[in-house]
């Protein structure tokens, strides 16, 4: 079975600092990885995903993400952080063994302050 | 503008009452997902459906039923609506293989009284 955890609820920072929005999974095979940002009353909305190749991924809206294998993490991250990207955001994981199959983590709520 | 259509945008239910969310999609992907989505428990998985003609169950499947009779549409029935279905409910896409993303509709916020 795989799964996703998101160990924090919310995430606060500072406008202009760094954020690390954080994700660790588990699956049986190689882990095909995504984040998905949720804005008041809409649907998801993807950022990026690793699939294979260079462990570092850019993504959309300046966000990057580092695939570690020996940790089974997949933080989410950006240099400088607005408030604009107050939002709620999700980890997801899909097995390469296990199909179409999408599991997410709980959600982070990262809340930027000006 | 292609994309994911659900509706109601929202809806308040009787318990006991039968419901049909829909889902209609124009960018004729293969996959489609049914999720919830609650407080502290992120999305979990009802139902799927990784072509016409076939449907599968997910993470939470009691008291939802779906079909999948073209590739466009991916309805979610409610036979009998009970409180514990109050939720935000999302459909969602993918097309390609494996390695694609998923694409969410705007969703349908049910509440069952």
């Amino acid at each position: 079975a795989q799964s996703v955890a998101q160990p924090e609820d919310q995430v606060n920072v500072a406008e202009g600092n760094p954020l690390t929005v954080k994700c660790t999974y588990s699956v049986s095979g190689n882990p095909y990885l995504f984040w998905y940002v949720q804005y008041p009353n809409r649907g998801l909305q993807f950022l990026l995903k690793y699939i294979t190749g260079d462990n570092l991924v850019k993504g959309s809206y300046g966000f990057e993400a580092e695939f570690n294998k020996s940790q089974t993490s997949f933080h989410l991250k950006k240099p400088s952080a607005l408030v604009s990207d107050s939002a709620l955001y999700f980890c997801a994981v899909r097995d390469n063994n296990a199909g179409n199959m999408l599991t997410f983590g709980g959600g982070t709520r990262l809340m930027v302050k000006p | 503008i292609a994309g994911i259509t659900q509706a109601p945008t929202s809806q308040i239910l009787a318990a006991g009452r039968r419901m049909t969310l829909r889902c209609t999609q124009d960018m004729r992907h293969n996959a489609m997902y049914w999720y919830r989505q609650d407080l502290g428990l992120g999305l979990r998985l009802i139902h799927y459906s990784n072509t016409a003609g076939t449907t599968g169950k997910g993470e939470v499947p009691d008291g939802y039923s779906v079909s999948r009779a073209n590739t466009d549409d991916f309805p979610l029935t409610l036979a009998s609506a009970v409180p514990s279905q109050t939720s935000v409910y999302f459909c969602a896409t993918k097309g390609g293989s494996t390695n694609t993303e998923a694409f969410f509709g705007q969703g349908t916020r049910l509440t069952v009284v």
